[in-house]
């Protein structure tokens, strides 16, 4: 069974900051991982896609890697907003799609 | 449609009542998913379907939760006798292929249990 981690559980840092989140996954067959956000009460907004083939995909500010051979991919976030405060959540792919419980993270003014 | 839609959005229901919470997927999307979420935690599988295939029904966490789903197009899950733990988010997504496309979600079902 795929189990899926993350973490940090929540981050706090000051806006301007580039930081890091993680997540690791057991069962490297993976078919692609995908990196959401989820602002509190919503639902969940994709943000990237790394197909297995794939080693990164960048999108503004975001960058995620993914090392399927170690079971692990980083989600990048440079120069942090207090817009970017939100949980995220990484998922894998491969039979069905399974997620890590998530970062909570928080960017203060 | 633009995206997943899931209905209703809010449902307060008595305990011992059944419920029923509906998914329109993308239109041409093959791939299905249901997810629990309770307070403050993370997404729970619940059951996945792609395209004709047996349903993956490995997370649903008991004889009381079932789904449906009949080809592309809609799916329904049911929860019977409800009971005060199920309160919580219910969350489907559609991808048209599990292997290298996106999933896009809904904005989910709140089920209170009262």
């Amino acid at each position: 069974k795929q189990e899926v981690t993350q973490i940090p559980a929540a981050l706090s840092v000051p806006e301007g900051e580039n930081l890091v989140l993680n997540c690791s996954f057991t069962d490297s067959a993976i078919y692609n991982l995908q990196w959401f956000r989820q602002d509190p009460g919503k639902g969940l907004t994709s943000l990237l896609l790394i197909q297995s083939s794939q080693r990164e995909q960048t999108s503004g500010r975001l960058n995620a890697s993914l090392d399927k051979s170690s079971g692990r991919s980083t989600l990048y976030i440079a120069a942090s907003q207090p817009g970017d405060s939100a949980t995220y959540l990484c998922a894998v792919s491969k039979n069905d799609m399974r997620f890590g419980a998530g970062t909570r993270l928080t960017v203060k003014p | 449609g633009a995206g997943v839609s899931q209905s209703p959005s809010n449902k307060v229901t008595e305990k011992g009542k059944d419920v029923e919470l509906r998914c329109d997927p993308i239109s041409g999307h093959t791939a299905l998913y249901w997810y629990r979420q309770r307070l403050g935690q993370g997404l729970e599988f619940l059951i996945y379907f792609q395209g004709n295939s047996a349903p993956d029904k490995s997370g649903l966490p008991s004889d009381r939760f079932s789904a449906e789903r009949t080809g592309e197009s809609v799916s329904t899950l049911t929860i019977q006798r409800t009971q005060q733990e199920d309160s919580a988010v219910y969350l489907c997504a559609s991808s048209s292929d599990f292997t290298d496309t996106e999933a896009f979600f809904g904005q989910g079902t709140r089920l209170t249990v009262v």
